[in-house]
């Protein structure tokens, strides 16, 4: 069965640095989706992404972050100066049309020291 | 005020048994989605199970139905015969609105279910 994957699975960075999450949605899903959880918390909608461009951010997502789809199989997360509350737990989703069911990554879990 | 409210922190049910973790959702939109996903201690999150607003039956998959009274907002998960693989995190989620938005989804804080044998 298809699925979503991520890598790295962990990441650990110091603060301050760049770090590009990656993911392989779906093949042939169109929307892309990140998501972050900080420990304990809820999921966070970060961004959504579709024919090459953003169609919503959210507060959380500022100018320190940023999305692409650098060839036809990845979306990545870039996170430009990284800082300690960027620590979180970050997932990738795809779906197949807008509306449809989203399915995740298994994460990869960002440590910010 | 929170869009999604998942009001159990925490619930036990023993093995076999039948339990209902509960989901309410605040909305203007007539047409609106709502998820359940599935976390366990490994981090992934799984999806269960969906409900759309004008869908005029409850949906199930398999051991998991969804309990939706759209007048109460509510959008309760049944899980039957619980196993032990399905102590993990449980979380509701809802996606609003339609006409060209990608449709994020808004999470509640979710409900911890242990399974005990």
């Amino acid at each position: 069965e298809p699925e979503v994957t991520q890598t790295p699975s962990h990441q650990v960075t110091q603060m301050g640095q760049e770090v590009i999450l990656r993911c392989v949605p779906i093949s042939n899903h169109l929307y892309f989706y990140w998501y972050r959880q900080i420990l304990g918390q809820k999921v966070e909608f970060l961004v959504s992404f579709y024919n090459n461009e953003i169609s919503e951010k959210s507060e959380i997502f500022d100018d320190q972050f940023s999305v692409e789809r650098p060839d036809g199989s990845n979306f990545t997360l870039k996170i430009r100066s990284t800082k300690l509350e960027d620590s979180a737990m970050y997932f990738c989703a795809s779906s197949l049309r807008t509306g449809h069911t989203q399915y995740f990554g298994p994460g990869t879990r960002l440590t910010v020291l | 005020a929170q869009k999604i409210t998942q009001t159990q922190p925490g619930m036990f049910v023993q093995e076999k048994e039948a339990v209902t973790l509960d989901c309410t959702y605040d909305t203007s939109d007539p047409s609106y989605g709502l998820f359940w996903y599935k976390q366990p201690s490994s981090g992934e999150m799984i999806f269960l199970i969906y409900q759309g607003s004008y869908d005029q039956q409850n949906a199930t998959e398999g051991r998991y139905s969804l309990n939706f009274q759209k007048a109460r907002k509510s959008a309760n998960l049944v899980i039957s015969a619980s196993q032990l693989g399905d102590s993990a995190m449980y979380f509701c989620a809802m996606r609003e609105g339609r006409g060209g938005s990608n449709y994020k989804l808004t999470f509640g804080k979710g409900t911890l279910l242990t399974v005990n044998p």
